[in-house]
């Protein structure tokens, strides 16, 4: 079973539309999440940290659940500058340090 | 200020040779991490230097792979007698702690022919 497991997609949807990426995740003993956002050909950028308890950030709204190790990305009001690849990043359970990065989701925002 | 940098931005290189890929984290980042990425896979952890003590070595795919920090500052990841399957992008990323964001360079592209 790979270490995160996410959709590789493309999700392709209008602008303005909702969409919501999910991520499952295979070390029980993560304890930090991220989701990370890839644009072609360059490097990854911090979209925004999960906490516990979920939270949102503008458009963007993250949730975790430890039960099911289980993380999502619901992005509202898409827009075009929202194309890009979300990586999904839980941390190593036994080093905080070292964080696992997903192979992405790849979403496409039209006109 | 300034972001993580990386030199060069590519390099092609034939079967056999060595390369050196250069990192320059950010000012007072004490961590750094170096990654591999192949063509549409995620990012593979190489190896993560903090501060003064060991580094970790785990993710290093082979012996003819090594890494080099002095302190705080530049780092380096060397590749001996590189092979096809090295070909990649290579991603350094540096950060105040390990609970905090990494912040990447835009990565160095390695093509072995």
């Amino acid at each position: 079973r790979k270490e995160v497991e996410q959709d590789p997609g493309p999700f392709n949807v209008p602008e303005g539309a909702t969409v919501a990426f999910n991520c499952t995740y295979s070390n029980s003993a993560s304890q930090s999440f991220f989701w990370y956002r890839q644009d072609c050909r360059k490097e990854p950028k911090l979209l925004m940290s999960v906490y516990s308890s979920g939270n949102e950030d503008g458009r963007f709204t993250a949730q975790l659940n430890r039960a099911s190790q289980y993380i999502s990305l619901l992005i509202r009001d898409s827009k075009l500058s929202d194309s890009a690849t979300y990586l999904c990043v839980p941390n190593a359970g036994d080093s905080s340090y070292k964080l696992i990065f997903g192979s992405g989701t790849r979403l496409l925002v039209r006109p | 200020g300034a972001g993580v940098s990386q030199s060069p931005s590519n390099k092609v290189t034939e079967k056999g040779k060595d390369v050196e890929l250069r990192c320059d984290p950010i000012s007072g980042h004490t961590a750094l991490y170096w990654y591999r990425q192949r063509l549409g896979q995620g990012l593979e952890f190489l190896i993560y230097f903090q501060g003064n003590s060991a580094p970790d070595k785990s993710g290093l795919p082979s012996d003819r792979f090594s890494a080099e920090r002095t302190g705080e500052s530049v780092s380096t990841l060397t590749i001996q007698r590189t092979q096809q399957e090295d070909s990649a992008v290579y991603l350094c990323a540096s950060t105040v702690g390990p609970a905090y964001e990494q912040y990447f360079g835009p990565g160095t592209r390695l093509t072995v022919t």
